[in-house]
């Protein structure tokens, strides 16, 4: 059974901070791993999505990197702002016995960026 | 383009009712898949639907159901609420199936349902 697993679970920074968030997996058989912000309330914005094949992907302040071998990604955020205060999530597409496809998520990394 | 639409945004239900959640894929998605959120807990998969046939399933009661319909749409249903049913229930949707790597499921912005 695929599980994830993202450290830490909250994390507090001062406003200008470079930060990395993790995220570890137990089955290496995954289509893609995304990225996800949530804010408060809302639904999920996609921020990155890494396929199985590829070693990272980059959107401006943010880089993701996937060692699928090892079973972890992290999130780099370069810079952080105020804006940034939101919980991640980090969830990996796979196929089921039945032929379906899911996302298993991580419990999320609330993050606070302080002024 | 409009994104993915979910409806009601919020609902309050009592124990033993049952609720409709509906949702609207974007236009030209066929595959439509529910997700449940606890506070505090990442979603978890209720349903997939694609081309209006379940696809896939998750650890969930037959309490829970869903349909899609021709134009992809897709409601779904819970019968005999339970306090624990409340949560934020994400709706999502992807152009195909399975087999493309690059595939990107895009959410909606939830129904939060809270079961008194």
């Amino acid at each position: 059974k695929q599980e994830v697993t993202q450290i830490p679970a909250a994390l507090s920074v001062p406003e200008g901070e470079n930060l990395v968030l993790n995220c570890s997996f137990t089955d290496s058989a995954i289509y893609n791993l995304q990225w996800f912000r949530q804010d408060p309330g809302k639904g999920l914005t996609s921020l990155l999505l890494i396929q199985s094949s590829q070693r990272e992907q980059t959107s401006g302040r943010l880089n993701a990197s996937l060692d699928k071998s090892s079973g972890r990604s992290t999130l780099y955020i370069a810079a952080s702002q105020p804006g940034d205060s939101a919980t991640y999530l980090c969830a990996v597409r796979i196929i089921t016995q039945g032929g379906s496809e899911k996302l298993v998520f991580g419990k999320g990394t609330k993050l606070t960026v302080n002024p | 383009d409009a994104g993915v639409t979910q409806s009601p945004t919020h609902l309050i239900k009592t124990r033993g009712q049952h609720v409709t959640l509906r949702c609207s894929p974007i236009s030209g998605h066929k595959s439509v898949s529910w997700y449940q959120q606890v506070l505090g807990q990442g979603p978890q998969f209720i349903f997939q639907y694609y081309e209006k046939e379940e696809r896939g399933r998750g650890n969930f009661p037959d309490r829970f159901s869903a349909r899609q319909f021709p134009n992809y749409s897709s409601e779904l249903n819970v019968n005999a609420l339970l306090l624990g049913d409340s949560a934020l229930y994400l709706c999502a949707s992807s152009l195909n199936m399975v087999g493309v790597d690059q595939e990107t499921q895009y959410f909606g912005p939830g129904t939060r349902l809270l079961v008194l």
